[in-house]
């Protein structure tokens, strides 16, 4: 365990489904981030929270819509995803958003299969 | 733009031999750099980090190498091993991290 736990670890959900995707984090940090990994490409960045504020959001389609209660607990909220969502979405923390890195802390991700 | 890649896809290696994956980064404002594995089924884990005023730095089997005129990052593992069959990712940042695509090593007994 690293530390960010994320529930659930698999889903298979239809385009017209709602659901949840739950992190959590016991380090203490500040800054809480969603990633998506799709095959063959880079770690997408899709959402930063510094101390539960939003402090980017890169262009993610609003089918994707995050929430952050506290600086331990991070959701996304989907709805109405394309098949082309299907990904492995990674949850990471740090200690704080800028300045000085510690590197970030992944979860081990959601593996998400849109049918 | 920013941006950080590398320069092999795939890496095999024999058990027992060293290993070296390359990365190359763009951004010379960068000042912290780090090397993830991601094994599969998981989230990438922190391997090793070096900021810009060092240009080695070395952990339990593991080295890394920062050329900052040119711009390369490489991480060193020494006696690869099965274990170490993995995804690895190399990392810079100066306000937040840009992640490489990733070189997949392969250890062949």
């Amino acid at each position: 365990e690293t530390g960010v736990t994320q529930t659930p670890r698999h889903l298979v959900m239809g385009m017209t489904n709602k659901k949840s995707l739950k992190c959590e984090q016991h380090l203490g940090h500040n800054a809480m981030y969603w990633y998506k990994q799709s095959a063959k490409k880079p770690l997408e960045l899709m959402f930063v929270y510094s101390l539960e504020e939003r402090v980017e959001n890169n262009s993610v389609p609003s089918r994707f819509s995050p929430e952050c209660p506290n600086s331990s607990h991070l959701f996304l909220h989907l709805h109405t995803l394309q098949p082309e969502d299907s990904a492995l979405y990674l949850c990471a923390s740090s200690p704080t958003e800028t300045g000085e890195h510690y590197g970030y802390t992944f979860g081990s991700g959601t593996r998400l299969t849109v049918v | 733009g920013e941006s950080v890649g590398l320069h092999l896809p795939t890496l095999s290696v024999q058990e027992g031999d060293n290993s070296i994956i390359n990365c190359a980064y763009s951004n010379s404002a960068s000042d912290y750099f780090i090397w993830y594995k991601q094994e599969s089924g998981k989230g990438p884990q922190f391997i090793i980090d070096i900021r810009s005023n060092m240009d080695k730095r070395q952990g339990q089997r593991v080295t890394v190498l920062l050329n900052k005129t040119v711009k390369h990052l490489s991480l060193q593992i020494a006696a690869t091993q099965p274990g170490d069959s993995a995804v690895y990712f190399c990392a810079e940042g100066y306000n937040k991290l840009i992640f490489g695509a990733g070189t997949r090593l392969a250890v062949h007994p």
